[in-house]
């Protein structure tokens, strides 16, 4: 079974201080990795990709993608009560079937 | 941007009817999905189409059916419906996997009951 990992939280941290998030994947043919974010009650909204290994920075947050280590972590800078919302990891898996394999998703509660 | 838009935020229907969900997307997208998010299951695909005409299925079709006559709309259809297809349904689209284009966008979602 291909999977995508995630903690399910809640993470907590408090306003303005960097909230980590991470993801593990099992298929090695992953090209592409996806964070959505998806407030309560609402549809997840794309927030970041990314292909390449390193950092990818927008924003307030920053994407990192290891494939050797197979993990995806999302960092969001001075989080904001805002930011509360459950944060989901995909990556589209091998053989290009245009289809996504997403994690459980991690709550973040940012606290004031 | 992509607007991807489902025909009901909000949907109450009987046991036993049969229940059409519709979803439209205005970027021209080839591949479109149906979705059901359930509290501890997370997403979970329903069928995706990757063309008109075409379609797959996904991890749980059972009791599902799907329809695509237009590049840009993508039906789901619940042919009897029952109460444990009550559920949050989202329906997604992308650009194509061969263009590159995995990014899936979402539609706001129908809430569906069946009492």
């Amino acid at each position: 079974q291909k999977e995508v990992e995630q903690n399910s939280g809640p993470l907590s941290v408090p306003e303005g201080a960097i909230a980590s998030l991470n993801c593990t994947y099992s298929d090695r043919g992953s090209q592409s990795f996806f964070w959505y974010r998806q407030y309560s009650g609402k549809s997840p909204e794309l927030i970041m990709f990314i292909y390449s290994n390193g950092d990818k920075e927008d924003g307030r947050f920053t994407a990192q993608l290891n494939k050797a280590s197979q993990y995806v972590s999302l960092l969001i800078r001075d989080s904001q009560p805002s930011d509360s919302a459950t944060y989901l990891c995909a990556g589209n898996g091998s053989g290009n079937t245009g289809k996504l394999i997403f994690g459980q998703g991690t709550t973040l509660q940012v606290k004031p | 941007d992509v607007k991807v838009t489902q025909s009901s935020r909000y949907l109450v229907k009987r046991t036993g009817e049969k229940v059409f969900l519709e979803c439209v997307q205005d970027m021209d997208h080839e591949n479109m999905f149906w979705y059901r998010q359930d509290p501890g299951l997370g997403l979970r695909l329903i069928y995706f189409s990757y063309d008109v005409k075409m379609k797959e299925k996904g991890d749980i079709p059972e009791g599902y059916s799907v329809s695509r006559e237009k590049k840009e709309r993508f039906s789901l259809i619940l042919e009897s419906a029952s109460t444990n297809q009550t559920s949050m349904y989202l329906c997604a689209s992308s650009l194509s996997a061969a263009g590159g284009g995995d990014e899936q966008f979402f539609g706001p979602g129908t809430r569906l009951t069946v009492l």
